[in-house]
This record gives C-alpha cells, structure tokens and sequence, in this order.
C-alpha cells in the first residue's frame, strides 16, 4: 500500500484546468522531502515532469505545474490537450520506512 | 543523450530468480543513482530500491528485502536488479531509472512468472 494518496482520476475537457492532489503525512512530505511528479502512457515508461515541487525539466510545457503545501502537494495541468491523457504519479521520500523511496496511487487523467 | 537500456523479457517457474541489466549510456555512471521501480499489470509503481553505483551501496524497500540484489558493474556501465524465490505477484514490468528524482527511465523489462 502507498503512504501518498492520489485520487483514482479525474477528467476534463480540452483546455481546462485540471489538479491532482498528492496527500501524505508528518513523515514524507509533512518532513519537508521534496515531491517528483511522473506522467505515464499506458505501455510507455514514466516520463520524468516535475521535480523539487514544482521545477520543470526542460522540454516539459510550462502548462505543467507543481505546489507542496503542509503534507500534500499538487499538480496542476492548465489548457489541458488530448496528449495529456495519462496516468500521473507523485513520488516522495519517507523516513518511516527504510531509506525508502515512495510514488503516490497513481491518477488517470481523462480528456473529454 | 542519456539512455537506459535494459535487457529483454524474461519467463521463469516459481521459485526460481530472474536478473534484469541496465546498460547506461550518455553520462558519467558513477555520478548519480540507479533505482529499480516494479509495475504489475494495472497497478501503480512500487519502488525497490537503489543503488549507488559510486560506493556500490545498495538500499532496499522492505517490500523485498531479502529477495532483491541490485549491483552494478562500472567497467561497463551497467546495472543489475536480481529477484530470487519468485512467485505468480512478481509477474510485472521492471524499470531502472537514473537520479535522486528519477529523471530518465528504461524502456521496462517484462517478467512473466508462470509453471
């Protein structure tokens, strides 16, 4: 089971703006640990998006954007486009566990 | 250009173990971390650990402690991910990933568990 939880999915239609939350606790991003953010197709690997809350790699569009706050952190997608149809992964550090690395639940972002 | 490229599918019985390489390309080896992250089919990414191939340190998820071995060969640039006593849940893709923030992946291993 993960210790960061994301919602199963969300959805949106072209051009909106959709957010996914990322909620963990006192011993991951409560703790300060900085949050990655991964995007999927489905049969792809991960592709790297966020990373340090809310730095984007270069060639990520500037539509992505990422924000921590407390023991949850959040990734936004503005004038959402049908190439943004994935699946979406927050990933943290947790000091509960050993040397542990961990990704959130994942969630699906449809658009409509 | 960075590239991580890992070997082909693999079929196992139960009970037997399964290694997966990692072949790097585009950076220095040594400079940054390699971790190995489990996919099963329709599920989400679990980590399993990582390795810094500087030091050849390898840190494990409790998940698989005791079955997993994650070495690293720097003569020729490669990582290695082994998982002994498998069984039917291990069936997945298996990723290395390059970086404190895993930056770039590989293309994904599938194993197959089956009698």
């Amino acid at each position: 089971q993960s210790v960061l939880t994301q919602p199963p999915s969300v959805s949106g239609a072209p051009g909106q703006r959709v957010t996914i939350s990322c909620t963990g606790s006192s011993s991951n991003i409560g703790a300060g640990y900085d949050v990655h953010w991964y995007q999927q197709v489905p049969g792809t690997a991960p592709k790297f998006l966020i990373y340090g809350n809310n730095n984007r790699p270069s060639g990520v569009p500037d539509r992505f954007s990422g924000s921590k706050f407390g023991t949850s952190a959040s990734l936004a997608i503005t004038g959402l486009q049908a190439e943004d149809e994935a699946e979406y992964y927050c990933q943290s550090y947790d000091s509960s566990l050993s040397g542990s690395y961990v990704f959130g639940t994942g969630t699906k972002v449809t658009v409509l | 250009e960075v590239q991580l490229v890992q070997s082909g599918a693999e079929v196992k019985k139960p009970g037997a173990r399964v290694k997966i390489s990692c072949k790097v390309s585009g950076y220095t080896f040594t400079d940054y971390y390699i971790h190995w992250v489990q996919q099963a089919p329709g599920k989400g990414l679990q980590w399993m650990g990582l390795l810094d191939p500087e030091d050849g340190e390898p840190i494990y998820a409790e998940k698989f402690q005791g079955r997993v071995t994650i070495t690293a060969d720097t003569s020729t640039d490669t990582a290695y991910m082994e998982l002994s006593s498998l069984r039917s849940e291990d069936a997945a893709v298996y990723y290395c990933a390059r970086s404190s923030h895993l930056d770039y992946w590989g293309q994904g291993t599938q194993v197959t568990v089956s009698s």
